[in-house]
């Protein structure tokens, strides 16, 4: 599958419990990025990156969310104690920019905070 | 900020029937407009997008138009059929500013046959 991967694809965990998503982008894709989408809601940025480079981040990502690309090849992201508005659907999307066209999504990672 | 705004929220047609769904940007340095379709529990997934530099591209069923001057553009699928119901996404992408993607609130589309 040459498509963006996501791990896991769902997270339950409780409120105030660390958290830590995975994205395997695709391979030539040098820009990386994060979103966040809620019930009923288009995707909102969160971050990205170009190769290992944390280029922006949205005032939606708080202190306690933290985000890497080691190597310019896969991301994480971690939420550290994280609280019930958490919850929602973790998407990674990754393109190259010097061809200014599609970006590609992931599954997307579903996590639940109770 | 940038912002996209997208009616209606939800619409429903009969198969067959054409359906219409609009947005507006604000950032005016915006230069490209993807439509993204999203099946339930599914990743978005591109359907057509268009450039700032032309005014309008089809692709079969499906056609989006754009209107730099009013920030606008909207998304025509025609002969609806049962399969495209979904929830459909407009967004906007300014190159230099990213190139992240800011995307409407979603249409539910549903295709009674």
């Amino acid at each position: 599958d040459t498509g963006v991967s996501q791990n896991p694809r769902h997270k339950i965990t409780k409120r105030g419990q660390n958290v830590t998503f995975r994205c395997d982008p695709i391979s030539e894709h040098n820009r990386l990025y994060w979103y966040r989408q809620t019930l009923g809601q288009g995707p909102e940025f969160l971050t990205y990156f170009q190769n290992e480079a944390q280029l922006e981040k949205s005032r939606l990502l708080s202190d306690r969310f933290s985000a890497e690309r080691p190597k310019g090849s896969f991301s994480t992201l971690e939420i550290q104690r994280t609280e019930q508005g958490d919850s929602a659907m973790y998407l990674c999307a990754s393109y190259d920019w010097r061809g200014g066209g599609e970006q590609f999504f992931g599954p997307g990672t579903r996590l639940t905070v109770l | 900020g940038e912002n996209v705004e997208q009616h209606p929220s939800t619409l429903s047609v009969q198969e067959g029937d054409s359906a219409v769904i609009k947005c507006t940007y604000s950032d005016s340095a915006s230069n490209y407009f993807p439509w993204y379709k999203q099946e339930l529990g599914k990743r978005p997934q591109l359907i057509i997008d268009i450039r700032s530099n032309v005014g309008e591209k089809k692709d079969q069923r499906i056609a989006v138009t754009l209107n730099k001057t009013a920030k606008h553009f909207s998304l025509h699928i025609t002969e609806t059929q049962p399969e495209d119901s979904a929830v459909y996404f407009c967004a906007a992408r300014n190159y230099n500013q990213g190139g992240k993607l800011i995307f409407g609130q979603g249409t539910e589309l549903s295709v009674k046959p």
